[in-house]
């Protein structure tokens, strides 16, 4: 079946820094892909939708100059954290569309910000 | 606006009993119904889903869910549960013209599988 991957699966940084979160379809193009954010024993909250070739689109209430979303290929999408705060703290997963519908979902980035 | 909901937080069942997380969505139209699991610290896994046809699907790990569209529900369910299968649920749904198959998700609903 289609894989998608992230990189990193966790992340430590320091409050101010940047932190750029990479997710690739491993097996399959995808000229869309999608992040998300979730809170512990939460549901996953969409953030954006990356869209290779042009502009991400931002759900209302995330910040775009914050999360930066670039869809570099048919294979990869960044999501750069900038200025990170302990608020920022959270699961981040991307997902992919399969050819039947569904979503292929990485295995998720776990960010904390000291 | 479409919305999907999962009422229950937590559903606790014995092994070997039969399982059913329940899901129920308002939406205008012939939606796309999906069940997700997640492990903890993990992405999601597609489970099963519903786009046309036969009314009961099944899927992964022995799972089925029925879609009953006058009763706007898609609950899933299990014959004979097991501790494995304790993990977050989500129930979700989706549109033919969403841009990406855009999905739109439930809270989620933990299963506890008790030995």
């Amino acid at each position: 079946g289609a894989v998608v991957s992230q990189h990193p699966s966790w992340v430590i940084c320091k409050s101010g820094t940047s932190v750029k979160i990479e997710c690739r379809s491993l097996d399959f193009q995808a000229t869309t892909m999608f992040w998300y954010r979730q809170f512990p024993k939460q549901s996953l909250m969409l953030m954006a939708t990356s869209n290779e070739g042009s502009k991400a689109t931002y759900e209302q209430g995330v910040e775009k100059d914050k999360f930066l979303i670039n869809h570099a290929s048919l294979t990869l999408s960044t999501l750069t954290v900038t200025s990170a705060h302990p608020e920022d703290s959270s699961f981040y997963i991307c997902s992919a569309p399969g050819p039947t519908y569904e979503q292929y979902f990485g295995p998720g980035t776990r960010l904390t910000v000291t | 606006a479409q919305s999907v909901a999962q009422p229950e937080d937590q559903v606790n069942v014995a092994e070997g009993n039969p399982l059913t997380v329940k899901c129920t969505y308002s939406v205008s139209g012939n939606p796309y119904l999906f069940w997700y699991v997640q492990y903890p610290n993990r992405g999601l896994q597609f489970l099963l889903k519903y786009i046309t046809g036969d009314n009961l699907v099944k899927g992964s790990y022995g799972f089925e869910a029925e879609f009953n569209k006058s009763q706007t529900s898609f609950h899933l369910k299990k014959p004979s549960a097991l501790v494995s299968d304790s993990a977050l649920y989500f129930c979700a749904v989706s549109f033919p013209n969403n841009a990406g198959n855009m999905l739109t998700f439930g809270g989620g609903t933990r299963l506890m599988v008790k030995p």
